[in-house]
């Protein structure tokens, strides 16, 4: 069965250390991986995707992720936390058998809280 | 541009009452999808339409809820009548139909009591 997993129900980070969110994922053919974050009263934003190409990607407020084709994995990274970073963040994968479209499949979500 | 919007952000309702979420998508948004997140658990796929056709429905949990999107611009889902297990946030996200159509741009979700 197609799924995502986040291991980690909570980060807790240091502001100014660097910060890993983790995502594994489990579809048929090649992958489209999105990260998403959700900040207190507000919606889902929309991070970063990986469809094809570098296995790093950079997306908005500074994060990246890698792409893990042998580990099926893509974490969300950024090298230096803000307090500011504190949200939920979920991880997605498109559902391979949704015709081409595009039906995501969500972790459960991780909340990430940076202190000063 | 506007963004996805979505009324009510808030409703709470009795058992058996019927409640009706709207969801606006960004103009000339031809996929509007409909999601739904219980109880702190995975944001899951309800429903997709294209246009005004829904292209997969698969979600839908059972015969209490109804979406529709007539003419093909905003959407409702209908839940009636409501029951405990409803509660929860729903959000709305739409795509174009080409070009981009990858990334979903989500709306600030309706939270939902039943009580």
């Amino acid at each position: 069965a197609q799924s995502v997993a986040q291991p980690e129900d909570q980060v807790k980070v240091a502001e100014g250390n660097p910060l890993t969110v983790k995502c594994t994922y489990s579809v048929s053919g090649n992958p489209y991986l999105f990260w998403y974050v959700q900040y207190p009263n507000r919606g889902l934003q929309f991070l970063l995707k990986y469809i094809t190409g570098d296995n790093l990607v950079k997306g908005s407020y500074g994060f990246e992720a890698e792409f893990n084709k042998s580990q099926t994995s893509f974490h969300l990274k950024k090298p230096s936390a803000l307090v500011s970073d504190s949200a939920l963040y979920f991880c997605a994968v498109r559902d391979s058998f949704s015709g081409g479209y595009n039906k995501l499949i969500f972790g459960a979500g991780t909340r990430l809280a940076v202190h000063p | 541009e506007a963004g996805v919007t979505q009324f009510p952000s808030h409703s709470v309702i009795e058992k058996g009452q019927t409640v009706t979420l709207r969801c606006d998508p960004i103009s000339g948004h031809d996929n509007l999808y409909w999601y739904r997140r219980v109880m702190g658990k995975e944001i899951k796929f309800l429903l997709h339409f294209v246009k005004e056709s829904k292209q997969d429905e698969s979600g839908m949990p059972n015969n209490r809820f109804l979406a529709e999107r007539t003419g093909g611009t905003y959407s409702t889902l209908k839940v009636q009548p409501a029951e405990l297990e409803d509660s929860g946030v729903y959000f709305c996200a739409s795509s174009p139909l080409a070009g981009g159509s990858d990334t979903q741009y989500f709306g600030p979700g309706t939270r939902l009591t039943v009580l």
